[in-house]
């Protein structure tokens, strides 16, 4: 079945940076690819997704890479603030394990300091 | 309406009890799923409904009983709980095919004594 792998498992910013996360899958079928940012005492809420026929997806400062040949995509937050401070997951979707079931990643937290 | 609810939000029982966690949408999604997440880990997919059927069960322990009685309501079941059992279950919904945005719910805290 499909295994995401995401890294960092922190990372520690100040307020302006740029930050990056990353995530590889090892289902070369899967399809679909969102990013879930989490906040203490909530549930996941998708910030960004791209599909397999798309290289890259941007939405103001948030953008999301996917390389197919590499089966790797990262999520990429420019000028981050602190509001942006959360735990990050990416997910994928494979074609043969069910249309519909996500495999998360172990998630990213993210620190952004004033 | 683009909201996912829950309740409650939190539950404490005891191993004998029996309890249920109630989702519920009004989004015309027709695909509903049950995660569990333990703390510092990624949501857990338990249970997927697709047109009120159980589509996708992964292996759950038969303490957890999911029921979808309608397109807009899902209940999770529970009886005879294990402390190991205490997590954050969060409800999801979606449109039905590949590629459709699942939609969480805030979660249920359940702790299991």
């Amino acid at each position: 079945g499909e295994n995401v792998e995401q890294h960092p498992s922190t990372l520690s910013v100040q307020e302006g940076d740029s930050a990056v996360i990353k995530c590889t899958y090892s289902d070369s079928a899967s399809n679909y690819f969102p990013w879930y940012k989490q906040e203490l005492g909530k549930g996941p809420q998708l910030i960004i997704d791209i599909r397999s026929n798309v290289g890259e997806k941007k939405d103001q400062r948030i953008a999301v890479t996917l390389n197919k040949t590499a089966k790797h995509f990262s999520l990429h937050i420019t000028e981050t603030q602190p509001e942006d401070s959360a735990v990050y997951f990416c997910a994928a979707r494979g074609v043969n394990t069910g249309f519909q079931k996500l495999v998360f990643g172990t998630g990213t937290r993210l620190l952004v300091s004033p | 309406d683009t909201e996912v609810t829950q309740t409650p939000k939190h539950l404490v029982m005891g191993m004998t009890n029996k309890k249920s966690l109630k989702c519920e949408q009004h989004m015309g999604h027709r695909a509903m799923y049950w995660y569990k997440q333990k703390a510092k880990k990624p949501p857990e997919l338990m249970f997927v409904y697709s047109y009120e059927k159980l589509s996708i069960n992964e292996s759950v322990p038969s303490r957890f009983s999911p029921e979808c009685p309608n397109s807009s309501l899902l209940n999770l079941h529970l009886h005879a709980l294990q402390p190991e059992d205490s997590a954050l279950y969060l409800c999801a919904s979606s449109q039905v095919g590949r590629g459709n945005e699942q939609f969480f719910g805030p979660g249920t805290r359940l702790t299991v004594l």
